[in-house]
């Protein structure tokens, strides 16, 4: 069975520029979350989608925005790219809403210069 | 707000050592505990979890009891292998403001031979 799919895997942008990162959760999975994780630090969450709904959302600014297709696949959606944004990028998926298990995808590792 | 604090690594041991990796947690209600495991090269997966207060969670010879008295989740292993090491998280489930996941700094394991 496959697992969680993300893309690109790696990518370099420019300050100011935009970016978008793709997800596809596990077969049967309805809910999606998003997390940052800067180098040697834990994961921080962005955004959690559930049937197409953002159920959850953590303190990122408006720069960063998402969103869930009728096949539970998801975007995230950065403009305005800031140094800082430089990290790696985690796609999650899970059964339900509220499933404490998540299932990781490798991530997408995002470098702005 | 909810937050997690793991002890800071690296942490170094020889093959067959004992294992303790500190975490306390800070939260109101009754949140789901976890610890997650990234190896070198390899996405985040769940390694154990405990959903209420007593519960001890397992997995390939790895434990953690839930203390509530002590607000505290401790990651145990009583002999470790070389293939034991990677960034070992921390990590528990909030469900305030939506439905999310909180994980601490991360702790990095180097087993010797």
């Amino acid at each position: 069975d496959a697992g969680v799919t993300q893309s690109p895997t790696h990518l370099i942008k420019t300050r100011g520029q935009q970016v978008t990162l793709r997800c596809s959760p596990i077969s049967g999975h309805k809910s999606v979350s998003w997390y940052q994780q800067v180098l040697g630090q834990g994961p921080q969450f962005i955004f959690q989608y559930y049937e197409k709904e953002e159920r959850g959302r953590g303190n990122f600014p408006d720069r960063f925005s998402a969103r869930q297709f009728p096949n539970y696949s998801s975007e995230l959606n950065v403009n305005a790219l800031l140094l800082g944004d430089s990290a790696l990028y985690l796609c999650a998926s899970s059964l339900g809403a509220a499933t404490g298990e998540l299932f990781f995808g490798e991530g997408s590792r995002l470098t702005v210069l | 707000g909810n937050s997690v604090t793991q002890m800071e690594g690296p942490v170094t041991l020889s093959e067959e050592a004992f294992l303790t990796i500190n975490c306390t947690y800070t939260a109101t209600g009754y949140p789901s505990l976890f610890w997650y495991v990234q190896y070198p090269g390899e996405g985040l997966q769940l390694l154990l979890k405990a959903t209420k207060a007593d519960d001890k969670g397992s997995n390939k010879g790895f434990e953690a009891t839930y203390r509530k008295e002590t607000t505290s989740f401790h990651l145990e292993k009583g002999s470790v292998q070389v293939s034991d090491s990677a960034v070992y998280f921390c990590a528990l489930s909030d469900q305030t403001g939506g439905f999310k996941t909180i994980f601490g700094a991360g702790t990095r394991l180097f087993v010797k031979a």
